[in-house]
């Protein structure tokens, strides 16, 4: 079954403390990217990877890393949490074709920094 | 330059009317133009997209319409069900690019 997975799907944590949010896709998809969504706001992207070790910002940047060692993994990172960052998180894949484009999210990761 | 702007932010048609969510954009960059489909707790979902040299894809009871000279492109959901009721997110993409802009959401409501 065609999937992409986020883990954790809910973390509650501290501002400073270092965490990770895992993100996967069985679909030998190219193209991954990261979004928060949040009331009012709609969706953001945060990065995005065009193809292994290609990653460029998106919309919102500031406060999150990510690296693309292997295709079908593209982990977000936060440093250094900080309250503003407690959003929904979304992890995407796709594939661009002659005839259109197939995209997939996760499920979403909902994350609170006290 | 970068935004796009959706209308309305809500909307609630009657069973089996015309569902139409609007939007606009400012950069003449961007070439291709997707909605998403969000149910509550859920992940958001490609329903359809169109890049500029059309002015209209229809997928079922999905329609996109696109003028280019105006920049703006809509959604109209053809015999609206009370299965469409969820939030539609327009969005705008660069050629060659996975830079991506979203709308703010429209949450549409079909009442049965």
């Amino acid at each position: 079954e065609a999937q992409v997975t986020q883990n954790p799907r809910y973390l509650i944590t501290v501002t400073g403390k270092k965490l990770t949010v895992t993100c996967s896709q069985n679909m030998n998809h190219e193209y991954m990217s990261w979004y928060r969504q949040d009331p009012g706001l709609g969706l953001r992207q945060i990065y995005y990877s065009m193809n292994v070790e290609v990653t460029d910002k998106g919309d919102v940047p500031e406060g999150y890393k990510v690296s693309r060692k292997e295709k079908r993994n593209f982990p977000l990172i936060l440093e250094s949490p900080s309250p503003n960052q407690t959003s929904l998180y979304f992890c995407a894949s796709s594939l661009r074709g002659s005839t259109g484009e197939t995209q997939y999210f996760g499920p979403g990761t909902r994350l609170l920094v006290l | 330059q970068q935004q796009v702007k959706q209308s309305p932010q809500s909307l609630i048609v009657q069973k089996g009317g015309i569902s139409i969510i609007n939007c606009a954009y400012e950069n003449t960059a961007f070439d291709y133009f997707p909605w998403y489909q969000q149910f509550p707790g859920k992940g958001p979902a490609l329903l359809i997209a169109i890049r500029p040299d059309v002015s209209e894809k229809k997928e079922g009871r999905f329609t996109i319409s696109f003028n280019k000279s105006a920049k703006q492109f809509s959604l109209h959901i053809m015999d609206s069900q009370p299965g469409d009721s969820a939030t539609y997110f327009c969005a705008a993409r660069p050629h060659r690019d996975d830079k991506i802009i979203f709308g703010k959401g429209t949450r549409l409501h079909i009442l049965p």
